[in-house]
């Protein structure tokens, strides 16, 4: 079955250091990749993709993404973690549902950065 | 440009009721996806329209319907509310249903009492 998965629930990281937020993927084809972020009481905002090409992804708020088609992952990294990037992320993939393109998302793992 | 707006923001219902909670795209998007959002379920899709056609369909029972009018702007329904319907309710547009990102609403929350 074509299918994201986040395994991590939670992830705790120092400010300053380096986070990464695990998300795999099993589909058939070439996926396309996303990551989104949400923050309390809100909807949730894009952040990068992956379509095709250079398999490092660089996006929004200093956030890029390794897309690893032989692992079949697409794992969130950040350098240094800022307090203020403490939210829920979720890795989405788009795939083919009856000849059209349904986006499905992860779990979600809450990010939480610690002062 | 204005992105994509969702109303109302938050109402409250009763068992057995019905709600309505609409949904306006970005100007240019013709796709828009609904999805519900609850702690233990995470994501869940609903559905999405594209120029006025249901595309696709979630796996929920037949009270929560949709539409998409000529104007891209959309609505869900969901009738003979339970409990287990609330939950925050997510709205999407897209321009590009084969590679582009999704954006998002706010979300309209709804907690059935």
């Amino acid at each position: 079955a074509q299918s994201v998965a986040q395994p991590e629930d939670q992830v705790n990281v120092a400010e300053g250091n380096p986070l990464t937020v695990k998300c795999t993927y099993s589909v058939s084809g070439n996926p396309y990749l996303f990551w989104y972020v949400q923050y309390p009481n809100r909807g949730l905002q894009f952040l990068l993709k992956y379509i095709t090409g250079d398999n490092l992804v660089k996006g929004s708020y200093g956030f890029e993404a390794e897309f690893n088609k032989s692992q079949t992952s697409f794992h969130l990294k950040k350098p240094s973690a800022l307090v203020s990037d403490s939210a829920l992320y979720f890795c989405a993939v788009r795939l083919n549902s009856g000849g059209y393109q349904k986006v499905t998302f992860g779990t979600g793992t809450k990010l939480q950065v610690i002062p | 440009k204005a992105g994509v707006t969702q109303t109302p923001r938050y109402l409250i219902k009763t068992r057995g009721q019905q709600v309505t909670l609409s949904c306006s795209p970005i100007s240019g998007h013709r796709s828009v996806s609904w999805y519900q959002q609850t702690p233990g379920q995470g994501l869940q899709f609903l559905f999405e329209y594209f120029s006025e056609t249901q595309r696709n369909k979630g796996n929920f029972p037949g009270r929560f319907s949709g539409r998409q009018f000529s104007n891209s702007r959309s609505e869900m329904n969901v009738s003979t509310l339970e409990l287990g319907d609330s939950a925050l309710y997510l709205c999407a547009s897209t321009r590009d249903t084969n590679t582009g990102e999704l954006f998002f609403g706010e979300g309209s929350r709804l907690t059935v009492l």
